[in-house]
């Protein structure tokens, strides 16, 4: 069964200390590994779509990285902003069905 | 704007009144899905279409319906819903789901079931 886990479940970090989340995952054939981000009362936003092991991708302070079990997302020098839940999807290659780990919820304290 | 909308935003109801959540977007997008966020429990997928009138089950489909007839609609439908249905929704859309194409998601309907 395709399954998804995300730690720490909270980190607090204060702004500039830098720090990954986990993503690791379990499934038959990945066609693809995603990170969402979501602010408080609103749906996901897009961030990176990773295929295959050794893969890494950057946006601004964050960089994600892949390997065959677990992947990372790197938050350099975090800012005030940067403060959501991040969330990491996987896609199998049996369907097209997409499954979410439970999140981890980021606080940058200024 | 290409976004996805749904409707309500907010509902309260009570058990056994059937309801349904619209969902739309505007991005003639082929792939489309419905999803629950309950705490600690994450998204979950309840139902998702590759395209018109073809439909597919998700990780918790028990309890809700779905139709696609037209490209850019897909609501839920729940027939007799229940106070364990009480949950966040999300609705999202893409390009077929292979790899690179990013999911869009609508704002969330917040249901209360009494």
């Amino acid at each position: 069964e395709d399954q998804v886990t995300q730690s720490p479940e909270a980190l607090r970090l204060q702004e500039g200390e830098s720090s990954s989340l986990n993503c690791s995952y379990t499934v038959s054939g990945l066609r693809g590994l995603f990170w969402y981000r979501q602010d408080p009362g609103k749906g996901p936003e897009f961030l990176f779509t990773l295929y295959s092991a050794g893969e890494e991708k950057e946006k601004e302070r964050l960089k994600a990285t892949l390997t065959k079990k677990e992947s990372f997302l790197h938050i350099t020098a975090p800012k005030p902003e940067d403060s959501a839940t991040y969330l990491c999807a996987v896609q199998g290659d049996s369907s097209y069905k997409l499954i979410f780990g439970s999140g981890t919820r980021l606080l940058v304290r200024p | 704007e290409a976004q996805v909308t749904q409707n309500p935003r907010y509902l309260i109801t009570v058990t056994g009144k059937k309801l349904t959540v619209t969902c739309s977007q505007n991005m003639n997008h082929e792939y489309m899905s419905w999803y629950r966020q309950d705490p600690g429990l994450g998204l979950r997928q309840i139902y998702y279409s590759m395209n018109v009138e073809v439909t597919d089950k998700g990780d918790v489909p028990e309890g809700y319906k779905v139709s696609r007839k037209e490209k850019r609609n897909f609501p839920l439908i729940l027939e007799s819903p229940s106070p364990n249905q009480t949950s966040l929704y999300f609705c999202a859309s893409s390009l077929p789901p292979t790899p690179g194409n990013e999911q869009f998601f609508g704002p969330g309907t917040r249901l209360t079931v009494l």
